[in-house]
């Protein structure tokens, strides 16, 4: 129940396209939904966030969908660029389990020029 | 703001040894701190989770014997890897945030530790 199932496990668009990453989760306790990217041998950096108040949240060329009924959320990156080549982490928390964030299993993103 | 720094970045050691690994929170408070593990091209995975002042809390699994983890001040952290052996070899990656767990996460850089 605390997993978070994240697919696809990669991904390779051209530059331009809009790539999509899906996440599903359980636990109908959690109430924040992170997402994070992650350059080869560097810490993940926190892209956006969203709470299961709100449907969307856009920030610059990046758009979490939230489907609180389906337990499923993804993230669009609009325009991507081959300098969004990275690895996309989804993440999941809640008050219930005192915060722990709780990973997808990863999305390894190549944009091609 | 919320700069989250780590050191070393990376270090190699003798099977036997200990190392020690600092997280720093540059410019916020950091009421908790996580310990997190990730192998190559996997997920994270949470060590522990230590709260300034007070014991961590480790996670099924992992042996808080062998790694020690003390939270002395709001704006430090450090994971000691006692006795290293090869299949110690990771990235640690750690994690703070101003309020309690439930406030946004943010992640240092990462060490790579080898241990020979």
């Amino acid at each position: 129940q605390q997993q978070v199932k994240q697919s696809p496990q990669s991904l390779i668009v051209q530059k331009g396209g809009i790539p999509i990453i899906n996440c599903a989760y359980e636990n109908t306790a959690f109430d924040y939904f992170p997402w994070y990217q992650q350059f080869p041998g560097k810490g993940p950096a926190l892209l956006i966030a969203i709470r299961p108040d709100v449907s969307e949240k856009k920030e610059g060329r990046f758009t979490i969908s939230f489907n609180k009924s389906a337990k499923q959320f993804s993230l669009h990156i609009m325009d991507s660029q081959p300098g969004d080549s990275a690895t996309y982490f989804c993440a999941a928390s809640g008050s219930s389990n005192t915060g722990k964030l709780i990973f997808g299993q990863g999305t390894t993103l190549q944009v091609k020029p | 703001g919320a700069v989250v720094s780590q050191h070393p970045s990376r270090v190699i050691c003798k099977s036997g040894t200990s190392v020690k690994i600092e997280c720093r929170s540059l410019d916020f408070q950091a009421t908790t701190m996580f310990w997190y593990r990730q192998f190559p091209k996997k997920s994270l995975m949470l060590m522990a989770t230590s709260n300034e002042g007070s014991k961590a809390t480790y996670e099924q699994g992992v042996e808080k014997d062998k790694f020690l983890i003390n939270h002395a001040s709001l704006t430090l952290s450090t994971l000691t890897v006692t006795s290293a052996h090869p299949e110690d070899s990771s990235f640690y990656i750690c994690s703070a945030s101003r309020g309690g767990p439930t406030d946004t996460q943010y992640f240092g850089p990462g060490t790579r530790l080898t241990v020979l």
